[in-house]
This record gives C-alpha cells, structure tokens and sequence, in this order.
C-alpha cells in the first residue's frame, strides 16, 4: 500500500530557530513530491515540487530534499519566524496504481515569538 | 502556476439538503481533481474530474453523493447531496499544472461546509 508519513505531528520552536520536517514514503516509484503549506480553515499553499531525479530543491529559507531509496524527504526551514506558523503536509505522486496524490496527516508548527 | 478561485468560501447547511461548489481556473487545465478534509485530518481525494466524461471516482466515494460536472478545460463543480454533519468538511479542488511528469499540483482556497 502507497502511504506517506510525517512525524512529528506537532512542533513548537523558538523564533529564529532552524529546524527539519520528516517525510516518509513506502514506495521509491514515484513520479514527484511537494510540500504543501496551510494555514488554518484555508487551502493549501504549494512550497516545493521535487521531481523524482531530483535530490534537492530550494526557495528563499525552505530547503527539501528527496532520498527516494530511503523513502525519505526532509523539509528545512532557516531562521523560522512566527509567520511560519502552519500545518505543513507532504504529498507524494506515486507511479502506478491510481497515480494519485497521496497526503501525510502533516506536521503542526508554532513558532513562538 | 494556476490561479484558482472557489465559490462559496463557506457555508452552513441544514441535514438533508445539498450544496454545489464551483471551481474556477484561470486557464485552460487537463487534470482537476476535488478533495474533501474532514476535520483534524488530511486531504483524502474525492474524484478526478474528466472534461466530456464522467467523473472518476475513488473507493468510498460515489457519483449519487458527489455529483461531479466539467463542462469545459476552466471550470467544474462538485455537488455534496443529502448532507448530513459527518459531511462536515473543507472541500477543496486542485489542478495539474503541467503534463506528466512534471506535474505539478494547485489547490483552490477551499470550502469550509458545516451541516447541521
């Protein structure tokens, strides 16, 4: 079964802080994987696309990897402010099967002024 | 990136009757797609939505509770019947940017629906 994974479910950090978001997947055929950003009651916000022979991709503060024999994506952001507060959601677009996108339950961050 | 507008924002709505959500693109998509996440969870997809055919639905998803139209490469709605307060939800569409591979997804702003 295709599944994505995000641990913690919860984050709270002092502002300024670096910090590293987990993503996990259970299968290494994938086409791509994004991070998605959303604030709360709202829609989501797309951060980084990652294609599948990509290791990397980088925007302003955010940093995502991809490690697809490990099944793994990091998400990095530099120097958090409180305006980065938001659930962040990794999704994976997996070859075969439905070819859908599929979602982790996200991770919640508070960054505390 | 694609420019994607929603009608309602939210609503609240009495068990038993319906509501139909628009989905409005600011160009010409070949992918759509609705996604329903209920509270405290995440996106789980509803249906892919097909310009000139019907609709593709996921398991436990159906066409009679999700009524689903594409009239054209811009636009579709998705219509939640006989709603009850588990269909409590943000409903949400979202668009494929570019082919395959290098797609790249989009989403709308969301619905927030309360039924009471």
């Amino acid at each position: 079964k295709q599944e994505v994974t995000q641990i913690p479910a919860a984050l709270s950090v002092p502002e300024g802080e670096n910090l590293v978001l987990n993503c996990s997947f259970t299968d290494s055929a994938i086409y791509n994987l994004q991070w998605f950003r959303q604030d709360p009651g709202k829609g989501l916000t797309s951060l980084l696309l990652i294609q599948s022979s990509q290791r990397e991709q980088t925007s302003g503060r955010l940093n995502a990897s991809l490690d697809k024999s490990s099944g793994r994506s990091t998400l990095y952001i530099a120097a958090s402010q409180p305006g980065d507060s938001a659930t962040y959601l990794c999704a994976v677009l997996f070859q075969g099967g439905s070819e859908k996108l599929v979602f982790g339950k996200g991770t919640k961050l508070t960054v505390n002024p | 990136s694609a420019v994607i507008s929603q009608k309602p924002s939210r609503d609240i709505c009495q068990r038993g009757t319906s509501l139909t959500i628009q989905c409005q693109v600011d160009s010409q998509v070949t992918m759509m797609f609705w996604y329903r996440q209920q509270p405290g969870q995440s996106l789980t997809l509803i249906a892919t939505a097909n310009q000139g055919s019907e609709a593709t639905y996921e398991s436990g998803f159906v066409i009679d509770k999700f009524p689903i139209s594409r009239p054209n490469l811009t636009f579709s709605t998705l219509t939640v019947s006989n709603m009850s307060p588990e269909d409590s939800s943000i409903y949400l569409c979202s668009v494929e940017s570019r082919g395959r591979p290098l797609n790249e997804q989009f989403f709308g702003p969301g619905t927030r629906l309360t039924v009471l």
